[in-house]
């Protein structure tokens, strides 16, 4: 099946500082999303890219299908980015019914 | 508001006892999808479902049954032959396949 990798797995910044999370991912994909889950469980979708790119206030994310990885950008962090950021992509082949192959995921930490 | 519900939000069983966790969305979204969740682990599919009366089993199905009599419901029971069911369990929904996945809050099952 594919694999999806995410680094750093975990990563901790001061408030203000920018940040790149990677996502590489081993085949070709129909879908490609960003996840941020906060400390209570709750998954929150970050962005649907399975290519290209896009901007969200202080996020933005790209990805770069032919060569098979995603970023995700966060810029001027603040305290409530903190939690954990999973990358999940959907197989690029026929019905596949929208399964999602989540990675490891990269636990962000960031300190006032 | 539309969205997803999962009740309840905390389980607790004993061990040999079915348990089944709801799932209800009425965002009139097609398909339906349950996910586990280990601590410190990204998730993984239980159960899928692009239709009502139809659904497909995902990566880790053995101990678990679905049902999807209606579009907006999808319970999930777990039964006694799951050997580690304390997990976290999150169901979600799209459109239909390879569309953006929307998660519910999530229930904390414990088996003791």
């Amino acid at each position: 099946g594919i694999q999806v990798e995410q680094s750093p797995p975990d990563l901790i910044l001061q408030e203000g500082a920018n940040s790149t999370l990677r996502c590489n991912f081993s085949d070709s994909v129909n879908n490609l999303q960003w996840f941020h889950q906060n400390p209570w469980g709750q998954l929150i979708n970050l962005f649907y890219i399975p290519s290209g790119t896009k901007q969200n206030g202080r996020l933005s994310a790209t990805t770069v299908a032919t060569e098979r990885y995603s970023l995700l950008y966060i810029s001027s962090s603040q305290t409530t980015d903190s939690g954990v950021y999973f990358c999940a992509v959907e197989r690029g082949i026929y019905n596949q019914g929208g399964k999602l192959i989540f990675g490891q995921g990269t636990e962000l930490s960031v300190k006032p | 508001d539309g969205g997803i519900t999962q009740s309840p939000k905390y389980l607790f069983r004993k061990e040999g006892q079915n348990v089944t966790l709801s799932c209800e969305q009425n965002l009139n979204h097609d398909a339906m999808y349950w996910y586990r969740q280990d601590p410190g682990q990204g998730l993984r599919l239980i159960y899928y479902s692009q239709i009502v009366n139809d659904f497909q089993k995902g990566d880790i199905a053995e101990g678990y049954s679905v049902s999807r009599e209606k579009k907006e419901s999808f319970p999930l029971t777990v039964t006694s032959a799951q050997k580690n069911p304390t997990a976290f369990y999150l169901c979600a929904s799209s459109i239909g396949g390879s569309a953006e996945q929307y998660f519910g809050p999530g229930t904390r099952l414990t088996v003791t």
